[in-house]
């Protein structure tokens, strides 16, 4: 059993153009987060998916950032237009259910914007 | 104030000390974890507690619910472990709605000198 699976690991992108990381969940979860890590600072919360829902977005900045769970295939966090800013470590978990369960972390994806 | 306080920031030991870490807490939680990441490393569960004490190989968290204070004690610490430790809670505040959102506290850099 695979854990999470986040890709790419290292994503550099331009000013002004767009960002995708992708996340497997483990097999059986349904439920995805989507956590942000800037330098220097702690982990911050963004969103909380399940499929095909979004439950949780408090965690989004309102512009730009956008996220998806489709009923097949990883869940999608789209950065546009980006700035220097966005350049951080994303990391996702995913869970089997709601509560009472472990958190289980991908590798994280690190944003580099030039 | 932040919801999630660690000390210390940072901490440098000898190889063969006894370490602690400590987390407070100023919310209601229906879980707590402790997570630990390498440099430009994934993040990795060591713990969750909801009351009580885990033990794993020479890892050991405990949690006050009472007190609002859970620590991660570390016995016979090894150059390997210098990693940073992060305490992460989980609100009880509509636990079920929100799944395992968490909260995070900044880390403790932990080195461990040979």
């Amino acid at each position: 059993n695979a854990g999470v699976m986040q890709n790419p690991r290292h994503l550099v992108r331009r000013r002004g153009q767009e960002a995708r990381l992708r996340c497997s969940p483990m097999k059986g979860h349904s439920h995805v987060y989507w956590y942000r890590q800037l330098p220097e600072e702690g982990l911050k919360f963004m969103v909380y998916l399940q499929k095909e829902n979004i439950i949780d977005e408090s965690g989004m900045p309102k512009e730009r950032f956008s996220a998806e769970f489709p009923k097949e295939g990883p869940s999608i966090l789209r950065i546009q237009q980006v700035v220097r800013g966005d350049s951080a470590a994303y990391f996702c978990a995913s869970s089997p259910r709601s509560v009472g369960t472990e958190a289980f972390f991908g590798q994280g994806t690190r944003l580099t914007v030039v | 104030k932040n919801e999630v306080e660690q000390s210390p920031q940072n901490l440098t030991a000898q190889e063969g000390e006894f370490i602690t870490i400590n987390c407070s807490y100023s919310v209601g939680i229906s879980a707590l974890h402790w997570l630990q990441q390498h440099p430009g490393g994934g993040i990795v569960s060591l713990f969750m507690l909801s009351s009580g004490k885990k033990k794993h190989g020479r890892l050991i968290a405990t949690i006050n619910i009472q007190e609002k204070h859970s620590s991660l004690h570390i016995t016979a610490s090894h150059p390997r472990d210098s990693a940073v430790y992060i305490c992460a809670v989980r609100s009880d505040r509509f636990a079920w709605e929100y799944g395992n959102k968490l909260v995070f506290g900044a880390g403790t850099i932990l080195r461990v000198k040979s």
